[in-house]
């Protein structure tokens, strides 16, 4: 049972332009959200976060919007870069476990086309 | 770099075996989890420990172990190795109120 899920396996967007990346949940206990950006051969690299109190948080050209009632949230890329080519992860977490014990997504492949 | 050190990055070694992983976690940082990424999998978590004491588990299996020693370093113990344990292994550590930041992982290849 998946209890966070992203659908489109991949997405290609041209340089410039904008890229949504979609995740939704099931778990209503989950309170805390991060976007992971991973390249082959690294470790994911923290992005952006949003707690449950929030439903947008931005930074830069990254921002994240959570929708509580329909448990979906997104990342906005605008513009998009050739260098934001990569996996990102959707992650949540139910921060009352005391932990940031995490559960992922299995990504959405960005490639950004120049 | 996130500060998370893993070592080794690759190992190979044949069914059977026991093999052992090892994290430094950021400087300052008490909690310490592993992951685990097969390629037909996201990343699965196994188990956090959280200044030496074991947090929370996960998907963990009976064979494999881990524990945080009090220079707060942790190890991840694997034995008993089977082909389905070939994968991506990432420690990542936290802080409270920030994310949790991944080392560059050990890639497991049992063969």
């Amino acid at each position: 049972d998946q209890q966070v899920k992203q659908n489109s396996p991949s997405l290609s967007v041209q340089e410039g332009r904008i890229s949504i990346l979609n995740c939704d949940y099931t778990n209503s206990m989950f309170d805390y959200f991060l976007w992971y950006k991973k390249y082959p051969a690294e470790g994911p690299t923290f992005l952006i976060s949003i707690s449950s109190i929030k439903d947008k948080n931005e930074d830069g050209r990254f921002t994240v919007f959570l929708n509580k009632s329909a448990k979906h949230l997104s990342l906005h890329i605008v513009p998009s870069q050739p260098g934001d080519s990569a996996v990102y992860f959707c992650a949540a977490s139910a921060k009352g476990a005391g932990s940031y014990q995490l559960t992922f997504g299995k990504g959405t492949k960005l490639s950004v086309i120049p | 770099d996130s500060g998370v050190t893993q070592t080794p990055k690759h190992l190979i070694t044949a069914t059977g075996q026991r093999v052992t992983l090892r994290c430094s976690p950021r400087s300052g940082d008490l909690s310490v989890y592993w992951y685990q990424q097969s390629l037909d999998q996201g990343l699965q978590f196994l188990i956090q420990y959280y200044n030496g004491e074991e947090r929370a588990k996960g998907n963990i299996l009976e064979r494999f172990s881990a524990q945080q020693f009090p220079d707060l370093h942790s190890e991840l113990n694997l034995s008993s190795l089977e082909l389905g344990d070939s994968a991506l292994y990432f420690c990542a550590s936290s802080v409270e109120g920030s994310g949790a930041f991944f080392g560059q992982g050990t890639r497991l290849t049992v063969v």
